[in-house]
């Protein structure tokens, strides 16, 4: 049972175009979600987060959405760059102390120049 | 931040055998984790590494099998056991920092495992 997934395997867009990285999850327990990005051969980079209690959060090019009713949220990448190509994972955890993450299967990034 | 280092970090192996990988932190870290990525599927954690005690598996994997230690607050290591082809993945380590948060983890970079 895949609790958090992203249904687009793979994504293009060119170089100073919005990315938009989509991502549902079904548990509704979830209430911390993040966003990881992975080049070859490295292990993924801890990139954004949102807590439950917001729907938006901001940092720099990126913006992660929530839509908590929805059970979806999404990740925005303005102005998207060549080294913005990578695999974004979105993850998904309950609150308080320790808890699993759960990981999306991935979609795959290429900004095109 | 962590800086996570994995060794080997990439390694073809021979059905049966074992094959421990190596995780060493550059800075004392709270958690330690171990997951597994294959191909075309999403990062699935494997176990708590919790120093000084046995490890804490997820469902579906168990101590037999996948063997963990973690003598300190910086080392881990994964041992895959009795290797079939089912079990070529790419394995990771992460760790999360004290005093942060326990789901902003730090990977290191993975360690490719083919068993043929």
């Amino acid at each position: 049972d895949q609790q958090v997934k992203q249904n687009s395997p793979s994504l293009s867009v060119q170089e100073g175009r919005i990315s938009i990285l989509n991502c549902d999850y079904t548990n509704s327990m979830f209430d911390y979600f993040l966003w990881y990005k992975k080049y070859p051969a490295e292990g993924p980079t801890f990139l954004i987060s949102i807590s439950s209690i917001k729907d938006k959060n901001e940092d720099g090019r990126f913006t992660v959405f929530l839509n908590k009713s929805a059970k979806h949220l999404s990740l925005h990448i303005v102005p998207s760059q060549p080294g913005d190509s990578a695999v974004y994972f979105c993850a998904a955890t309950p609150s308080g102390g320790y808890q699993k993450v759960t990981f999306g299967t991935g979609t795959k990034l290429q900004v095109i120049p | 931040s962590a800086v996570i280092s994995q060794k080997p970090s990439r390694d073809i192996c021979q059905r049966g055998t074992s094959l421990t990988i190596q995780c060493q932190v550059d800075s004392q870290v709270t958690m330690m984790f171990w997951y597994r990525q294959q191909p075309g599927q999403s990062l699935t954690l494997i176990a708590t590494a919790n120093q000084g005690s046995e490890a804490t598996y997820e469902s579906g994997f168990v101590i037999d099998k996948f063997p963990i230690s973690r003598p300190n607050l910086t080392f881990s290591t994964l041992t895959v056991s009795n290797m079939s082809p089912e079990d070529s993945s790419i394995y990771l380590c992460s760790a999360a920092m004290a005093g942060g948060p326990y789901n902003e983890q730090f990977f290191g970079p993975g360690t490719r495992l083919t068993v043929l």
